[in-house]
């Protein structure tokens, strides 16, 4: 199946500071990726669409300077949590959108990057 | 809005079956999804389902969609404990959002 890889899959921070994290679908191209935020025991929260080539869509309540998305190419796309503070820390998931063909239109989960801002 | 809802737990016996159910309100929805998330880990895709189906079956897992009732549920035979896992149900309307709608998950124990 198709394979999305996350990088860091864990950082650790200061308080203050900005954590980049990619989002790369390794064997498919995705126009579409999308960055969900886990809390413990609870379901994902999709935070914003990262669409190649053009500004990403946030969902409501989701503070867009803040977490800054950039879909530079088909098969990357980075998530950056600008000046963290504690309470942005959470499990961060992406997801890369495969409609590779007309039985095919799903999406594929990165294993998920976990952020600890001290 | 749509809506997915699960139970949040189910707790089996190793080599029992498990089914874990869930029900959507989009009546449009095309695609269903399963997913499963290890401790730590992302989703992983299980199955999905066209909503034009009624059953998918692949090796232990068995998915039944009645659309009817919108109501979707997976099967694990045979359980074994590296099955327990939160498992997601996911729909997509057939309308311009291609994004899921998720359920809250849930926590599947299996225990000796």
């Amino acid at each position: 199946g198709a394979v999305v890889s996350q990088h860091p899959s864990w950082v650790i921070c200061k308080s203050g500071t900005s954590v980049k994290i990619e989002c790369r679908s390794l064997d498919f191209q995705a126009t579409t990726m999308f960055w969900y935020r886990q809390f413990p025991k609870q379901s994902l929260m999709l935070m914003a669409t990262s669409n190649e080539g053009s500004k990403a869509t946030y969902e409501q309540g989701v503070e867009k300077d803040k977490f800054l998305i950039n879909h530079a190419s088909l098969t990357l796309s980075t998530l950056t949590v600008t000046s963290a503070h504690p309470e942005d820390s959470s499990f961060y998931i992406c997801s890369a959108r495969d409609f590779s063909g007309p039985d095919t239109d799903t999406q594929y989960f990165g294993p998920g990057t976990r952020l600890t801002v001290l | 809005g749509e809506d997915v809802e699960q139970s949040l737990f189910l707790s089996v016996r190793e080599g029992d079956s498990s089914v874990i159910n869930c029900t959507y309100t989009d009546s449009s929805s095309t695609y269903l999804y399963w997913y499963k998330q290890e401790p730590g880990a992302g989703l992983q895709l299980l199955t999905y389902i066209f909503s034009n189906m009624d059953m998918k079956q692949d090796q232990r897992l068995t998915v039944l969609l009645n659309k009817k009732d919108k109501h979707l549920s997976l099967r694990i035979a045979d359980t074994q404990t590296g099955d327990s896992a939160i498992y997601f149900c996911a729909e997509r309307g057939a309308g311009g959002s291609y994004i899921p709608t998720f359920g809250r998950g849930t926590s599947l124990i299996v225990h000796p």
